[in-house]
């Protein structure tokens, strides 16, 4: 089945370093992908996605290209800030065909994020 | 932008009770809302499909009769825990789409702490 597979956290940071989160998928059919992020006690936001091969979604200076070769879409962002502390997930929409219905949102375990001044 | 408005963000309650949380869309109408359920520092888990107007769909492993999901209107969905037990505390998230977002559009809401004791 369809599943997510995110590297292990926690991923601890000094303000200002670059940030490189990997996540590979496992999917049939046409899967979109997402990045959420989740601060603590809150529900998720959605930080960016993508929908075909080689589309880079980026939002708030983070960035991440959907690579249907190695199956991944691993999220950077080039210089983080104390507010960038959280829990991203990496998350697949499993698309039942080019027109599907709704689909469900495949999440990956988490990664949490701490970044110190 | 799409909203999600959960409530209760908090609820503590005694074992053998039950707990209703309830799932708006403020500004769209959803015709699918997904719950989830979260343990501490662990992913998120789907546990139903609500659908508008017919019975929801439950992951396998999820007891039906314990929680009860209704979807009466195109912007209203419940999740009630039944007879809860202290193992029931989770954070429970649910989330929408709406019909005119891309595929994977999700809006998610805040979440509910939700404690027995």
């Amino acid at each position: 089945g369809n599943s997510v597979t995110q590297m292990e956290g926690p991923v601890t940071l000094s303000e200002e370093a670059f940030l490189t989160i990997n996540c590979t998928y496992t999917a049939t059919g046409y899967p979109s992908l997402f990045w959420y992020v989740q601060y603590p006690g809150e529900g998720l936001q959605l930080l960016l996605k993508a929908t075909k091969a080689d589309d880079k979604g980026s939002n708030k200076g983070f960035e991440a290209t959907y690579r249907k070769e190695t199956t991944s879409f691993h999220l950077e962002k080039g210089s983080v800030q104390v507010s960038d502390s959280a829990v991203y997930f990496c998350a697949l929409s499993d698309r039942q065909g080019v027109s599907g219905g709704y689909n469900k949102l495949i999440f990956g375990a988490g990664t949490r994020l701490a970044v110190h001044p | 932008g799409a909203v999600v408005s959960q409530h209760p963000s908090r609820v503590i309650c005694k074992s053998g009770t039950s707990v209703k949380i309830e799932c708006r869309s403020l500004d769209f109408q959803a015709t699918t809302m997904f719950w989830y359920r979260q343990f501490p520092k662990q992913s998120l888990m789907l546990m139903a499909t609500s659908n508008e107007g017919s019975k929801a769909t439950y992951e396998q492993g999820v007891e039906k009769d314990k929680f009860l999901i209704n979807h009466a209107s195109l912007t209203l969905s419940t999740l009630t825990v039944t007879s809860a037990h202290p193992e029931d505390s989770s954070f429970y998230i649910c989330s929408a789409r709406p019909a005119t977002s891309p595929i994977g559009g999700y809006t998610f809401g805040s979440g509910t702490r939700l404690t027995v004791v």
